[in-house]
């Protein structure tokens, strides 16, 4: 059965610091694997996506996360935090398991940007 | 239209009446699925469409909730008998292909704002 884990409930950095959001996963499939970015009152974003063409993932605004099926986890990055990344991220891991089509999010890392 | 929307975007409702909620997915796209999302967290599954077909309602809490999709385009997600723990955000996605293909990302309309008085 399918599993996400965001590992940090809340995560604060200040301006121009990395940013680590971390996510393990499990799967009993071969899984597409997601971030999606939420803003206050606004919807659900994607910011990036796996789906085995490579491990290391570039998505939009700086953003990247890679792929490690050792440790099954799809930690997402960025290496300079702006105050506009202030928002809440979701890890979300998708397959044809078993038949079944679901989807499932994560509990969602809030990230707090300090000037 | 150039995203997903649904309607109406707020809904109050009197605990035992019973609610319908909209959503118009990306025009063309295959598969629809609709979510729950409670304050605080993050969204939950509840059913899957791919074109008219309702494969997956694993997710549905109750037989009170209900959705469809007669001609593969816009879907209708009904609640019967609401009830106060049905109060949430019911998020609509859209995307062009199935789960397993390689155009399988999703895209979110803005969601209804449910509360159950």
């Amino acid at each position: 059965a399918q599993s996400v884990t965001q590992l940090d409930s809340h995560v604060s950095v200040s301006e121009g610091t990395p940013v680590l959001l971390r996510c393990n996963y499990s799967s009993s499939y071969s899984p597409s694997l997601f971030w999606y970015v939420q803003h206050p009152n606004k919807g659900l974003q994607l910011l990036l996506k796996y789906t085995s063409a490579a491990t290391l993932v570039k998505g939009i605004n700086g953003f990247e996360a890679e792929f490690k099926k050792s440790e099954t986890s799809f930690h997402l990055t960025k290496p300079s935090a702006h105050m506009s990344d202030a928002a809440e991220y979701f890890c979300v891991v998708s397959d044809e398991d078993t038949g079944g089509f679901k989807t499932i999010f994560g509990a969602g890392t809030r990230l707090f940007v300090k000037a | 239209g150039a995203g997903v929307s649904q309607s109406p975007r707020y809904k109050v409702a009197k605990r035992g009446q019973d609610v319908a909620l909209r959503c118009d997915p990306i025009s063309g796209h295959v598969s629809l699925f609709w979510y729950q999302q409670a304050l605080g967290q993050g969204p939950e599954f509840l059913t899957y469409f791919q074109n008219e077909a309702q494969l997956d309602k694993s997710g549905l809490p109750s037989d009170r909730f209900f959705a469809e999709r007669p001609e593969g385009s816009v879907s209708t997600l009904k609640i019967q008998r609401t009830q106060q723990e049905d109060s949430a955000v019911y998020l609509c996605a859209s995307s062009l292909d199935f789960p397993g293909s390689s155009y399988n990302e999703q895209f979110f309309g803005p969601g209804t704002r449910l509360t159950v008085l």
